[in-house]
């Protein structure tokens, strides 16, 4: 069965702290690996990785992905209150265009 | 830009009654997608359109769950009856046809609540 895990489950961090969101995965038919940014409504994309060890940044935000050791990582540097939000990492298939997501990790920045 | 649209953005329901939710994805947009979001977990796909086709409906619980896209374009998902369970986020998504596309693009989603 398809997993994909995301840790931790929820951190609360002060404006200005660095956070590091995991996302492991074991599924058949890889093909990519999505970041989602959730507020109360619907989700956003941020990323989508295909390459190993290749690290895609967007102002302070910035993940990579190990298809070796099966598993992403974002990083949000800096941060602010205003990224307080759920962060789903979503895995897409070869075959279809399926995704298939983790539980989300809510972060909470606290001014 | 370009935006997934959904409608109602909240529905309040009592249980065994009929819902139905409205889904027009980004114009161009071949694939199709509804999802189930319980709160505090990811979202669940319930059936992948590809133009007018289901690609994959084996998550959707036939039962009480239809989802139709008539022309390829607009989709609806209708749930009859509704149960207390079946409160979630209902998330439409959208991407284009092709090989390199896996990102998908979300629209607001409706909360439903059944009472």
């Amino acid at each position: 069965e398809d997993k994909v895990v995301q840790s931790p489950l929820s951190l609360v961090v002060h404006e200005g702290d660095t956070v590091t969101l995991n996302c492991s995965y074991e599924v058949t038919n890889f093909r990519s690996l999505l970041w989602y940014k959730q507020e109360k409504k619907a989700p956003t994309f941020l990323f989508m990785l295909t390459s190993s060890g290749i690290e895609k940044k967007s102002g302070r935000l910035s993940s990579i992905l190990d298809k070796k050791e099966l598993f992403s990582i974002l990083n949000i540097t800096a941060t602010q209150t205003g990224d307080s939000a759920v962060y789903l990492c979503a895995v897409g298939y070869l075959i279809d265009y399926k995704l298939s997501f983790g539980a989300g990790t809510t972060v909470t920045v606290r001014a | 830009e370009a935006e997934v649209a959904q409608s109602p953005r909240y529905k309040i329901t009592e249980k065994s009654q009929a819902v139905a939710f409205w889904c027009d994805p980004i114009s161009g947009h071949a694939t199709l997608y509804w999802y189930r979001q319980i709160l505090g977990q990811g979202p669940e796909l319930l059936v992948q359109f590809q133009d007018e086709s289901v690609v994959d409906d084996s998550q959707l619980p036939k039962d009480r769950f239809s989802a139709e896209r008539l022309k390829g374009v607009d989709s609806t998902l209708k749930i009859q009856p509704a149960e207390l369970g079946d409160s979630a986020m209902y998330l439409c998504a959208s991407s284009p046809s092709g090989d390199s596309y896996n990102e998908q693009f979300f629209g607001p989603g409706t909360r439903l609540t059944v009472l």
